[in-house]
């Protein structure tokens, strides 16, 4: 396994358009974030699933803003309509829920430009 | 709501010397995880160090090591013989029991030759 991956790594579509993200967790990981970080900020927190189950939203994530992680493995970020403000590094990480907090593994990130 | 802070927007240090990146975080939880995260350009954000609120002991990471005050709510981190790989972003963070991360804007850090 060589850690989360992220697809694509580069996405630039024209405003109002679709897109989707694509992030595979470490294989044994139950636990997949997805965070937000735009230029010369740190990252914010979107949304987590533990397994197939979104457990919490921020705010941040619009109606226009969905994800998914149908069979508890990889998930998806869909951003319909897209919007010049949408343009950001969008960060995926997992990690492994036991009885301890444990290390969350990033992936290398999609960024999406929106012209 | 949590917060985290870090003050020093971008900071230097020659190799081979002794460089500390400050944070200060604010937090509703009782049990918490305090984090320092490394992102150098254009790469994967990876895990520096982490310590456990409960632990009063501070973590150390071999050049790695924080100083967490935990009544000021401050956690800084000491990073002894700067080497060039350490070039890049350095991001605190706070964690809950969810694990989702609140983290701050981050600290520049160059390491010159």
């Amino acid at each position: 396994d060589t850690g989360v991956s992220q697809d694509p790594r580069h996405k630039i579509t024209k405003r109002g358009q679709n897109v989707t993200f694509r992030c595979d967790p470490i294989s044994e990981h139950n636990r997949l974030y997805w965070y937000r970080q735009t230029l010369g900020q740190g990252p914010e927190f979107l949304t987590y699933f533990q397994n197939e189950a979104q457990l919490e939203k921020s705010r941040l994530l619009s109606d226009r803003f969905s994800a998914e992680r149908p069979k508890g493995s990889f998930s998806t970020l869909e951003i319909q309509r897209t919007e010049q403000g949408d343009s950001a590094m969008y960060l995926c990480a997992s990690s492994s829920q036991q009885w301890d907090f444990t290390e969350a593994f990033f992936g290398q990130g999609t960024r999406l430009t929106v012209v | 709501a949590q917060t985290v802070t870090q003050s020093q927007p971008e900071m230097s240090v020659q190799e081979a010397e002794t460089v500390t990146l400050s944070c200060t975080y604010d937090t509703s939880e009782s049990n918490y995880y305090l984090f320092w995260y490394k992102q150098p350009p254009s790469r994967q954000m990876i895990l520096v160090i982490r310590q456990e609120a409960y632990k009063q002991q501070n973590a150390t990471e071999n050049r790695f090591s924080v100083n967490f005050q935990k009544a000021a709510k401050s956690f800084s981190l000491k990073i002894s013989d700067s080497q060039l790989g350490d070039t890049a972003m350095y991001f605190c963070a706070s964690g809950g029991s969810q694990g989702n991360l609140i983290f701050g804007k981050g600290t520049k850090l160059s390491v010159k030759p």
